[in-house]
């Protein structure tokens, strides 16, 4: 069990808006940039989103993060079946000695 | 083009020892930390820890510190995870990752993950 909480699925139709969301307090998401990740089945994560609303090159803009308080969000429209997966939150946890903390992830189904 | 590239899958049994690698190329490895990440099998993803590659300094994940060790080998572009006495709850897939730094850090690139299975 992660200090980082996810809903463990979600599922929408292709074309619809899914969002995501990973639930922390205040010595992790409270005070830390939030990251997203994205892992398709059978392979490596993918950064999807960094300090908590910034993509990457070459992430689409279909995908969005949000962060306020103590708790994070992506946001995916437009679903493809290519979005099928699982999406990780992470953030630090402070603490004596700096300690990155993953959420439990969340499994996004494309009906 | 950054590649991270992981040294191939490995079985050991109980108690054996083990080190498996990860070559950086593409950028220059010593400006940026390597991050150790652990799936276990249908299970999500831990952090076990990290190194700069500059000075070899780490930092540890509470949960393994002690039972893992995170080395890196500039001259060679390589870092490592190695255990001295593995457990069967060590079987799980490793993945090594470039942790980039600007106003926060987070894991920009990524292994191919090396999957190591521990069975008596």
């Amino acid at each position: 069990q992660s200090v980082l909480t996810q809903p463990p699925s979600v599922s929408a139709a292709p074309g619809q808006k899914v969002t995501i969301s990973c639930s922390g307090n205040s010595s992790n998401i409270g005070n830390n940039f939030v990251s997203w990740y994205q892992q398709l089945p059978g392979t490596a994560p993918k950064l999807l989103i960094y300090e908590n609303d910034k993509r990457p090159s070459g992430i689409p803009d279909r995908f969005s993060g949000s962060k306020s308080g103590t708790s994070a969000t992506l946001g995916i429209t437009g679903l493809q079946t290519g979005d099928e997966a699982d999406y990780y939150c992470g953030t630090w946890e402070s603490s004596l000695s700096p300690n990155w903390v993953f959420g439990d992830g969340t499994k996004l189904t494309v009906l | 083009e950054v590649q991270l590239v992981q040294s191939g899958a490995e079985v050991k049994k109980p108690g054996e020892s083990l080190r498996i690698s990860c070559m950086g190329s593409g950028y220059s490895f010593t400006t940026y930390w390597i991050s150790w990440v652990r799936q276990v099998p249908g299970k999500g993803l831990e952090w076990l820890g990290r190194i700069d590659p500059s000075d070899s300094y780490t930092n540890y994940s509470p949960s393994f510190q002690g039972h893992v060790t995170i080395s890196a080998d500039k001259s060679i572009n390589t870092a490592s995870l190695q255990w001295t006495s593995l457990r069967a709850s060590d079987t799980a897939i490793y993945y090594c990752a470039r942790q980039v730094c600007g106003g926060d850090c987070y894991l920009l690139n990524w292994g191919q993950g090396t999957v190591v299975t521990v069975s008596s």
